[in-house]
């Protein structure tokens, strides 16, 4: 069975743009979960997604915001980005609620 | 609030020695342990959970991990390491009622041949 996917595996961005990455769960899970990981430190909990609806949301500012679609699939869109925006950007996805979560290659964000 | 700390950001190790990462988290209520393993360049991999039961978890590729709840820690543990498992090793916990993962810093294990 296929894992968790994102895309891009890369990206570079400018100050001020805006960034869409993707992600999609693995089959049949119906949860994902987004995480902020900076160099030399621990993946940060950014969102939870469960049926389309947000289920939590971590200490991040208004500039981040997510989607889940249909299918599962999500959407991370980070605007007016900041050279502290650069960081490896995971996405977990898990079967339900308080299920084990499994985690994707992640999303390589510089911000120049 | 809850919080996680491990205590030893790097950790060298020569080849079949023995290892210990340290994980101690901060509760007030009841919550999930979690060991998770990330190779260079790559996402994060389960390595071990504790939910509930057995206060002993063990991964297939020969981790350990005990949870002590007076201690408040969740140390993992390898009694002979191979150079395959030179990775950076997170510790997390997560509440009860809630799935957000908080995660400590990580510990680098490095194995030397």
């Amino acid at each position: 069975d296929a894992g968790v996917t994102q895309s891009p595996t890369h990206l570079i961005k400018t100050r001020g743009q805006h960034v869409t990455l993707r992600c999609s769960p693995i089959s049949g899970h119906k949860s994902v979960s987004w995480y902020q990981q900076v160099l030399g430190q621990g993946p940060q909990f950014i969102f939870q997604y469960y049926e389309k609806e947000e289920r939590g949301r971590g200490n991040f500012p208004d500039r981040f915001s997510a989607r889940q679609f249909p299918n599962y699939s999500s959407e991370l869109n980070v605007n007016a980005l900041l050279l502290g925006d650069s960081a490896l950007y995971l996405c977990a996805s898990s079967p339900g609620l308080k299920e084990t979560q499994y985690f994707g290659p992640g999303t390589r964000l510089l911000v120049l | 609030a809850q919080s996680v700390t491990q205590l030893d950001s790097q950790v060298p190790v020569f080849e079949e020695a023995p290892v210990e990462l340290r994980c101690n988290y901060s509760s007030s209520v009841s919550v999930y342990l979690f060991w998770y393993v990330q190779y260079p360049n790559q996402g994060l991999q389960l390595l071990l959970k504790y939910l509930s039961g057995s206060t002993l978890v063990e991964s297939i590729n020969g981790f350990e991990a005990e949870f002590n709840k007076s201690q408040t820690s969740f140390h993992l543990r390898k009694p002979s390491v191979h150079i395959s498992d030179t990775a950076e090793y997170f510790c997390a916990v997560s509440v009860y009622n809630t799935d957000k993962l908080i995660f400590g810093t990580g510990t680098r294990l490095q194995v030397f041949p």
